[in-house]
Formats: structure tokens, sequence, C-alpha cells
């Protein structure tokens, strides 16, 4: 069982590059979840999907976008990194239960 | 914004005690407040959840007390062990898509 997968684990980006993350699940939830993870501020949501063909802005949206494939995979863009956006970067996945699925994350540094 | 504070930021505890690490919420439209462990290297993992309508769950080791009118919740591990030791999360959730919001986060290291 893969659950959430997280392409890549680790990137180096330089402040003004474009990159994006990208997300699957096997599970056939409807709902998939990006947030990222900060020192000392727990996990902030960037950006949801409650469906596919529908995406929301979550607490901090700034700086990304994302793309509903289809109903596995759920990717998010930076258009042009900067630094404030080096982090820890996880998607999620939840079905008809209350319970979200993180996958392993994705270590993301802008230089 | 911060609208489920966590304390303590860590917390260290000997083997064979009780661990406790509580939240507080802002928001009354909260329906739904799990808890999650993450190690190192891994996404957070649903460890209990609690809905509104009781004030404990119990699951194993792991239990939660709720307490609506102040609007905080608490998890309780007894007898620790040292692979309980990770970070724990608390999060409060509400809307049909139950997007969660979490607080900071609890270190929790167990001594042997």
């Amino acid at each position: 069982n893969a659950g959430v997968t997280q392409t890549p684990k680790f990137q180096v980006l330089k402040t003004g590059q474009s990159m994006t993350l990208q997300c699957a699940q096997d599970m056939n939830h409807n709902s998939m979840y990006w947030y990222r993870q900060d020192p000392g501020m727990g996990l902030r949501l960037i950006y949801y999907s409650a469906s596919e063909g529908t995406t929301d802005k979550g607490e901090v949206p700034n700086g990304y976008n994302v793309s509903r494939l289809n109903k596995r995979e759920f990717s998010l863009r930076l258009e042009s990194a900067a630094p404030s956006q080096t982090s820890v970067y996880f998607c999620a996945s939840k079905g008809d239960s209350a319970e979200a699925f993180f996958g392993q994350g994705t270590r993301l540094t802008v230089v | 914004q911060q609208q489920v504070k966590q304390s303590p930021q860590s917390l260290i505890v000997q083997k064979g005690g009780i661990s406790i690490i509580n939240c507080a919420y802002e928001n009354t439209a909260f329906d739904y407040f799990p808890w999650y462990q993450q190690v190192p290297g891994k996404g957070p993992a649903l460890l209990i959840a609690i809905r509104p309508d009781v004030s404990e769950k119990k699951e194993g080791r792991f239990t939660i007390s709720f307490n609506k009118s102040a609007k905080q919740f608490s998890l309780h591990i007894m007898d620790s062990q040292p692979g309980d030791s990770a970070t724990y999360f608390c999060a409060a959730g509400t809307g049909s898509a139950r997007q969660l919001t979490f607080g900071s986060g609890t270190q929790l290291t167990v001594l042997p």
C-alpha cells in the first residue's frame, strides 16, 4: 500500500526558479491538501481540494499555485521561489472518514 | 493568527511517567479534534481523535480529554515509553473537507 506519495523528497532551488511538487494517492480519496511545516509553526494549510476539479486557498496561499490533475494527483507549483518558501512540504489526502493521511514530505531549500 | 495554541513546546518524561500535552482553540465551529504523531523523516500519522459530543476518549495508553466550555483539549500518554518519543501535534477541523488547523507541536522525549 503506497498511500500518499510525494516527489521529490529533497530539492534545492535558486531564488526565482520555479518547480512543481508532485503528490499522488492511491486510496480513492476525494480531498487532498498541501501543508508547509516550519519550526515552531506546526503545519499550515497552503491549498486544498475538496473534490476533483475544485481547489481552495488555505491559510498561506501566496506564492503558490495548485492543480488537481485528476482524483489521484494534486500538484503544488512555485512560480518564482523565494527564501521564505524554504520549508518541508506535506501532501495529505482524506476520504469519507475524518482521518487525513500524509505523505513523507518534500524538504525544499531556496538559496 | 494562531487558532490552535499548543503547550508545552517540549517535554521530557521518565519511562513509565505520564506525558500531558495541552491545546486550546478559539473557533467554536471546530467539530473534530485529532492528535497526530510525527517521527523524524516521516509525515504526521493520526494517533487518536475526538468529537465534541464526548468529554474523553481512550485508546490503549493514549487518552484525549475534552472541555468544550473551556475550549481546551489535552493528550495524556500513560506509562510513557522511549518509543513514544516523537513530535505531537494537536489539530482542529471543520467543514465538509475537514481542513485541519494544527497546533505548533510538542517534542516529547521519554528517557529510558
